[in-house]
């Protein structure tokens, strides 16, 4: 079955700092592999997302993830962190054809001044 | 804009009722979806719909019960046979044709937070 698991559900970093949110996949076939951030009591949005091609995604807000097969990993980073990514940010991936997100549990980001 | 529109942002309920959460989109989806979420469980599907007049049952159905009687609108109801209600509720749709192989990306409304009194 396909599972995301997202490792550490809580990361603290400085303002400034590295980003740095794991997340690995469980699938018998490429997955289609997202990011999404969530602020306090809205919607999520969309990070970026990897479909084909190239394995290292740019998305907005200077985020970045790479598509690693070997590692079935799809880690989530920014080089400097900046207050206002203070967020909770979900992994997702979809390897079949009947468009149903897995979702990994979350990960919480806090920056600290 | 094109977006999906939730409604109420807030809700408060008496145990015992039933409340419907609206969910009304303009981008031309297909296919419609609505997720739970608790702290520290991260998104549970309830229901979805990939085409007017049908839908099917998510992982968390029991005590939910929705339509899709137009394109445009997808309301969840919250019947008294759900046991633990409060929780932040999400919907979601994906472009393309239904039944299609899509990349699956999703756009959401901005919730629903139902608080059971």
């Amino acid at each position: 079955a396909q599972s995301v698991t997202q490792l550490g559900s809580h990361v603290s970093v400085s303002e400034g700092a590295l980003v740095l949110l794991r997340c690995n996949y469980s699938s018998s076939v490429p997955p289609y592999l997202f990011w999404y951030v969530q602020y306090p009591n809205q919607g999520l949005q969309l990070l970026l997302k990897y479909t084909t091609g190239a394995t290292l995604v740019k998305g907005i807000n200077g985020f970045e993830a790479e598509f690693k097969k070997s590692e079935t990993s799809f880690h989530l980073t920014k080089p400097s962190a900046h207050m206002s990514d203070a967020a909770e940010y979900f992994c997702a991936a979809n390897a079949g054809n009947n468009r149903k997100l897995i979702w990994g549990l979350g990960t919480s980001l806090a920056v600290n001044p | 804009d094109g977006g999906i529109t939730q409604s109420p942002k807030y809700l408060f309920r008496k145990e015992g009722q039933n409340v419907t959460l609206s969910c009304e989109q303009n981008l031309n989806h297909d296919a419609m979806y609505w997720y739970r979420q608790d702290p520290g469980q991260g998104l549970r599907l309830i229901y979805y719909s990939q085409i007017v007049n049908d839908f099917q049952k998510g992982d968390i159905a029991e005590g939910y019960s929705v339509s899709r009687e137009k394109k445009e609108s997808f309301p969840l109801t919250v019947t008294s046979a759900q046991k633990n209600p409060t929780a932040f509720y999400l919907c979601a749709s994906i472009g393309g044709l239904a039944g299609g192989q899509g990349t699956g990306e999703l756009f959401f409304g901005e919730g629903s937070r139902l608080t059971v009194l």
